[in-house]
Formats: C-alpha cells, sequence, structure tokens
C-alpha cells in the first residue's frame, strides 16, 4: 500500500511571500506525482503534474520533485488570498491515484 | 475541458434506504473512481473502473455498490444507508497511465 505524507498545517504566509507545501511517499519506484488545490466545500481540482527530477514551472507555481529523497514539493510565489486553500498531493500508481491528506494553507492579506 | 457531472450536489436519505449516486463524464475516459472524503480522514478510495461492467474495490467498499453499465456513467449504490455513510462523496475520472485524475463537483450526502 502506497503512502503519501503531507503536514496538515495549517500554514500562514503573509501576502505576497513564497508558500512552501511538501510531501513524501513511500513508493521508490513511484513515477507521477501530482498537485491538487481544494477550496472549502469544493472538489479538487489539478494544479500541476510532474514526472522528472527537477523543478517544472507553471505560472506562479513550482513543483521539485526529488525522487532519491522521495519528496516533493510545491512552491506558490506571490501567494494571493485566493490562494487560501487546502493542497493535496497525489502519488500515481498504475491508474489508481494515493492521495495525502493535504496541507491547508492561509494567505494572511 | 474534461467534465464530471454529478447528479446532486446535497442529498438527505434516511437509514435503511437504497441510495444511488450518479457520475457521467464526457471525454470517453475509461477510468473512473469513487471516494468518500471527511474531515482529518482525507480522500479514501471506495470502488473504481477500468472499463465497461468491469470494478475493483478500493480502500472501504463495505457497504457501498458500483455499477458501469456505460462507458460514461458510474453509479455508486448504498445498498442500505447508515449513518456513518454520511459523508462527501466524490467521482472522478481519468484517461489511463499517468493521467491525472479530473473531478465532479461531490455530493454532499447525509444519512438520518
Amino acid at each position: 500500500q502506497k503512502e503519501v505524507e503531507q503536514n496538515s498545517g495549517p500554514l500562514s504566509v503573509p501576502e505576497g511571500a513564497i508558500a512552501s507545501l511538501n510531501c513524501t511517499y513511500s513508493d521508490r519506484g513511484s513515477q507521477s506525482f501530482f498537485w491538487y488545490r481544494q477550496y472549502s466545500g469544493k472538489s479538487p481540482e489539478l494544479i500541476m503534474s510532474i514526472y522528472s527530477n527537477g523543478d517544472k514551472e507553471d505560472g506562479r507555481f513550482t513543483a521539485q520533485l526529488n525522487k532519491a529523497s522521495q519528496y516533493v514539493s510545491l512552491l506558490i510565489r506571490d501567494s494571493q488570498p485566493s490562494d487560501s486553500a487546502t493542497y493535496l498531493c497525489a502519488d500515481l500508481g498504475g491508474n489508481q491515484f494515493y492521495f495525502g491528506t493535504g496541507t491547508s494553507l492561509t494567505v494572511i492579506p | 475541458d474534461v467534465k464530471v457531472t454529478q447528479s446532486s450536489r446535497y442529498l438527505v436519505k434516511r437509514t435503511g434506504e437504497k441510495v444511488f449516486l450518479e457520475c457521467v463524464q464526457d471525454m470517453d475516459h475509461e477510468n473512473m473512481f469513487w471516494y468518500r472524503q471527511d474531515p482529518g480522514l482525507g480522500l479514501r478510495l471506495i470502488y473504481f473502473s477500468y472499463d465497461v461492467k468491469m470494478k475493483e474495490k478500493g480502500d472501504i467498499p463495505e457497504g457501498y455498490s458500483v455499477s458501469r453499465e456505460k462507458k460514461e456513467r458510474f453509479s455508486l449504490i448504498l445498498e442500505s444507508a447508515s449513518t456513518n455513510q454520511t459523508s462527501m462523496y466524490l467521482c472522478a475520472s481519468s484517461g489511463g497511465p499517468n493521467q491525472p485524475q479530473h473531478f465532479g463537483d461531490g455530493t454532499r450526502l447525509s444519512i438520518l
């Protein structure tokens, strides 16, 4: 059984700062990872995917993957109050996803 | 854009009732999933399906069944609803290996 661990938070950052969200995974053979954002009372929405070691940037978001250390992170630059949400990390094994329990982020104006 | 549609946003049922939650996707995805989400427990997989008439148990299948008669539709059935099945239910679909899951808006189900 794959395990994905996230610090539940809450994580608070001031507006304009960098928010750093981290995730560790148990299966050394895992290849594909996804970050989802979930606003309160809403369903998860896909932010980014990452498959290779290193960084992947998309606008204000950067996903980082380190397979040797088995962690994935999401950086949010110039954080905005609208980024306040729970962020879910997911490890894709075959066709099945394994989700972390999520990190709650609050961006303070 | 992928569209995953769940039949109800809010649903209230009584203990012992048979409850049907419907999910339809419009992207010809092969894979469909049902989760429940509870505070502090995250997303828990109930059932999933890789193809029509095919189903696999997830982590918490007890008390649930599913049906997939057509590729675009995946139904979750609570055979005899109980209060501990009060939860947010989320349907998702994906196009295959290494493809992300796309979620419906969710059904908040209350069993009284």
